[in-house]
């Protein structure tokens, strides 16, 4: 069955700061992993898919990467804003983590 | 603009009433998905549909059950609410695996059962 970590839990940084959250999977066996974000009492907004082929997909100030052999994504995040405070969540074939809560200070 | 919409975004009901939530998407997908999300829990599947007619169980079946008669609304029905169904319920939808399969959610429906 698969299970979906996403560390860390929370994490509180200062505007600019260029940033890296984790997403880690056990079954290795996925189409794809998508990263979402989520403000307070909302749905999930899509941020970036990568399909298993891909190694990495790039929006913006978004760079999200896959390694499946490790069971691992990254996204990141360059030059932190407030307006990027939410809660980021990764799916692993359709298999969510809890997220990590993040607050970007001004 | 894709687009993937709940019937209500709050919800009040009391134990023991049959409760429908309704999710309709406009972007003629195949999968469709009802989760709950807890705090502490993140989301968890309830259900899925990956054609017209056709369900397969998620992780936390129990208490709910579902409904796909047209290709484009999936409901989510509780038979008989209790509290511990009071939750966050959302709905989503994508291709098939294999394809672009990004998904794409619904607003949420906030649920209480009193």
């Amino acid at each position: 069955k698969q299970e979906v970590t996403q560390i860390p839990a929370a994490l509180s940084v200062p505007e600019g700061e260029n940033l890296v959250l984790n997403c880690s999977f056990t079954d290795s066996a996925i189409y794809n992993l998508q990263w979402f974000r989520q403000d307070p009492g909302k749905g999930l907004t899509s941020l970036l898919l990568i399909q298993s082929s891909q190694r990495e997909q790039t929006s913006g100030r978004l760079n999200a990467s896959l390694d499946k052999s490790s069971g691992r994504s990254t996204l990141y995040i360059a030059a932190s804003q407030p307006g990027d405070s939410a809660t980021y969540l990764c799916a692993a074939q359709y298999i969510f983590g809890t997220g990590t809560r993040l607050k970007v200070l001004a | 603009d894709v687009k993937v919409t709940q019937s209500s975004r709050y919800l009040v009901k009391r134990t023991g009433e049959k409760v429908f939530l309704e999710c309709v998407q406009d972007m003629d997908h195949e999968n469709m998905f009802w989760y709950r999300q807890d705090p502490g829990l993140g989301l968890r599947l309830i259900y899925f549909s990956y054609d017209v007619k056709m369900k397969e169980k998620g992780d936390i079946p129990e208490g709910y059950s579902v409904s796909r008669e047209k290709k484009e609304r999936f409901s989510l029905i509780l038979e008989s609410a209790s509290t511990n169904q009071t939750s966050m319920y959302l709905c989503a939808s994508s291709t098939p695996d294999g394809g672009d399969t990004e998904a794409f959610f619904g607003q949420g429906t906030r649920l209480t059962v009193v």
